[in-house]
């Protein structure tokens, strides 16, 4: 079965500090792509960064990058340098290639980042 | 600037009414996508379409129906036939089918409430 798991609900982290939220994915599908996405509270959700399961390095876009563990069938989301207006929700995704245009979303983690 | 434009932002419906939804993108993307968001849950795929005249089903089809008549647009129906539609709904768009390297690119969302 496809699917990803995100194990923390909601995370309270200081400001200026680094942090990282989990993401465990299950597929049989050699071929995937991994996607963040943060959703603030209007509700739009803007994509953060994608690593491909053939990319041998880590995906990094500015201060996110993915910590993509093969092995592990692990994507954690690292924020570094965490600012305030960090706070959000944010979702891990997969999309197994041999799924026609579906991507699969885990339940979320909830990040508040304190002042 | 290019992007997605969901409307209305609120919605509300009567028990046994039908609702449309509007989607519109003028990012020239092929694929287009409805998401369903309930409070708390990650995104579940209703229907998607990769080109114009053609859509599929996603995990929760039921109760919902769509057209993809032009490239820019792709307007979701929620049927009477739907009994819990009381939720946050997502139009997404891609670049490529696979979504990679770019992701999806969301709209700001509807809420529809049952009244």
């Amino acid at each position: 079965a496809q699917k990803i798991t995100q194990t923390q609900p909601g995370m309270f982290v200081q400001e200026k500090e680094a942090v990282t939220l989990d993401c465990t994915y299950d597929t049989s599908d050699q071929s995937y792509g991994l996607f963040w996405y943060k959703q603030p509270s209007s509700g739009e959700m803007i994509f953060l960064i994608y690593q491909g399961s053939y990319d041998e390095q880590n995906a990094t876009e500015g201060r996110y990058s993915l910590n993509f563990q093969k092995a592990r069938k692990s994507a954690n989301l690292v924020i570094s340098a965490s600012q305030l207006g960090d706070s959000a929700m944010y979702f891990c995704a997969m999309r197994p290639y041999s799924s026609a245009s579906k991507i699969i979303f885990g339940s979320g983690t909830r990040l508040s980042i304190r002042p | 600037d290019g992007g997605i434009t969901q409307s209305p932002k609120y919605l509300f419906r009567k028990e046994g009414q039908n609702v449309t939804l509007s989607c519109e993108q003028n990012l020239n993307h092929d694929a287009m996508y409805w998401y369903r968001q309930d409070p708390g849950q990650g995104l579940r795929l209703i229907y998607y379409s990769q080109i114009v005249n053609d859509f599929q089903k996603g995990d929760i089809a039921e109760g919902y129906s769509v057209s993809r008549e032009k490239k820019e647009s792709f307007p979701l129906t929620v049927t009477s036939a739907q009994k819990n539609p009381t939720a946050f709904y997502l139009c997404a768009s891609s670049q490529t089918p696979t979504g990679a390297p770019y992701g999806y690119t969301f709209g700001s969302g509807t809420r529809l409430t049952v009244v």
